[in-house]
């Protein structure tokens, strides 16, 4: 029968390309987000973060964008490759206090597939 | 090159028997995470420990999961009974946190598929 999930957005680029993956965040409060990449039987791996009073955050071939107005993160992953395919997973966490630090919550992801 | 390990990789029950999955947090790392994965709701936070006291274990079903840190060394996350819709990939993370404060990394390991049938 069919199964029924979460239906997952797609990116499909071109080895050499630049990736751009967006994530819409939840809560207001929220002040670090983070990016982690999973490879197929993997778990997630982290990538860059980003606190809230950043606007931009740059890494080896991989920039974060943070739009705190309309609640929207970006990752660019620049010059592509085929090893960057994945699923792409945006992470939020709210400064709350006490246990909140702990807490992590994950988008849905995106999966980007780079062909050669 | 410090990982978190976790065993079982793969675990294949019956509905009603017991399942325990075990994690080594790197060492030096004072924070472990438990997450679940499934299709249909992505990655939860199911509890986690701070130097091997739960923190908060509000995403845990109280009744039939269970989390433990028997030492630095060792988490454990155990099912009894377990059912069909626990089955999902369990990962365990762990992270430095400095303090009573944020954990800026959490660094996860291969997780553990368990399919109950």
């Amino acid at each position: 029968g069919e199964s029924v999930g979460l239906h997952l957005p797609t990116l499909s680029v071109q080895e050499g390309d630049n990736s751009i993956i967006n994530c819409a965040y939840s809560n207001s409060a929220s002040d670090y987000f983070i990016w982690y990449k999973q490879e197929s039987g993997k778990g997630p791996q982290f990538i860059i973060d980003i606190r809230s009073n950043m606007d931009k955050r740059q890494g080896q071939r991989v920039t974060v964008l943070l739009n705190k107005t309309v609640k929207h993160l970006s990752l660019q992953i620049a010059a592509t490759q085929p090893g960057d395919s994945a699923v792409y997973f945006c992470a939020e966490n709210v400064n709350a206090g006490g246990t909140s630090y702990g807490k992590l919550t994950f988008g849905q992801g995106t999966i980007l597939t780079v062909h050669p | 090159d410090a990982r978190v390990t976790q065993t079982p990789r793969h675990k294949v029950t019956e509905m009603g028997q017991e399942v325990t999955m075990r994690c080594q947090p790197i060492l030096g790392h004072n924070t472990v995470f438990w997450y679940r994965q499934t299709m249909m709701q992505g990655l939860e936070l199911l509890a986690y420990f701070r130097n091997r006291a739960p923190l908060d274990d509000s995403g845990m079903p109280k009744d039939r999961f269970s989390a433990e840190m028997p030492d630095a060394t060792l988490a454990t996350l155990k099912i009894q009974p377990s059912e069909p819709r626990d089955s999902a990939v369990y990962f365990c993370a762990s992270g430095l946190s400095r303090g009573a404060g944020r954990v800026y990394e959490q660094y996860f390991g291969p997780g553990t598929r368990l399919t109950v049938t």
